[in-house]
């Protein structure tokens, strides 16, 4: 079946680095363009990033712009989130989703950003 | 980025139908996006339930009921979610999204109380 499941969250200091991965299977990973959305303890829906099938298309929400990388391996069916210089406010559960109509969520993974 | 505005909160009996929903900026057409509309129950990921665009272009998510339906009102800049025949697992919060360029907007949600 179709399945998606991330990866590499934790806790982590202020200011530091984490990637994240996002396992695909069940379906042709290389056709689909992929999403990572995260969620704030208690808060609603905050949308990342997204990365076309092939990757030559990457865009990025304006509170993760110039600290988070999205990318993939379409060999492996696997999606990244590199992020860097992580603040306190990054603090959430991180969940990729498939397609134009993420119709396909992981399980999630949380990270948390404290000192 | 644009904001979705949608009710914090709603309730209704079992049985009964409930209306979400989600309201546009005024500069953003809604009859001109697709919206989608998911799911989400406690300590669970995100569900897709379905996407509107007009009667004649919409989409139903794999093993969502028929009782989910989505429209519009165009007077309100509005898209509606209407969930009939209420039942008691329908309780949940519910996000609506648009993708109007480069980025994906999630509504805050709205959070269905079934009475």
């Amino acid at each position: 079946q179709v399945q998606l499941v991330e990866s590499g969250g934790g806790v982590v200091q202020p200011g530091r680095s984490l990637r994240l991965s996002c396992a695909a299977s069940g379906f042709t990973f290389s056709s689909y363009g992929m999403h990572w959305v995260r969620q704030a303890p208690g808060k609603g829906l905050e949308w990342v990033a997204v990365i076309s099938y092939d990757g030559s298309n990457k865009y990025y929400a304006d509170s993760v712009k110039g600290r988070f990388t999205i990318s993939r391996d379409n060999s492996k069916n696997t999606l990244y989130l590199q992020m860097n210089s992580l603040r306190a406010e990054d603090t959430a559960v991180y969940y990729c989703a498939k397609g134009q109509q993420l119709d396909v969520w992981g399980q999630g993974t949380t990270v948390t950003v404290s000192s | 980025q644009p904001v979705l505005t949608q009710p914090p909160s709603s309730s209704a009996s079992p049985g009964e139908s409930a209306r979400l929903t989600c309201t546009l900026p005024s500069d953003i057409n809604v009859g001109s996006y697709n919206i989608y509309w998911y799911q989400q129950k406690p300590g669970s990921p995100p569900r897709y339930l379905l996407y509107y665009y007009s009667d004649s272009d919409k989409g139903q998510g794999s093993g969502v009921p028929s009782r989910f339906s989505g429209s519009k009102d165009a007077s309100a800049n509005t898209g509606i979610l209407l969930i009939s025949g209420l039942q008691s697992e329908d309780e949940a919060d519910y996000y609506c999204m648009i993708w109007p360029s480069n980025a994906v907007v999630f509504g805050g949600g709205t959070k269905l109380t079934v009475l």
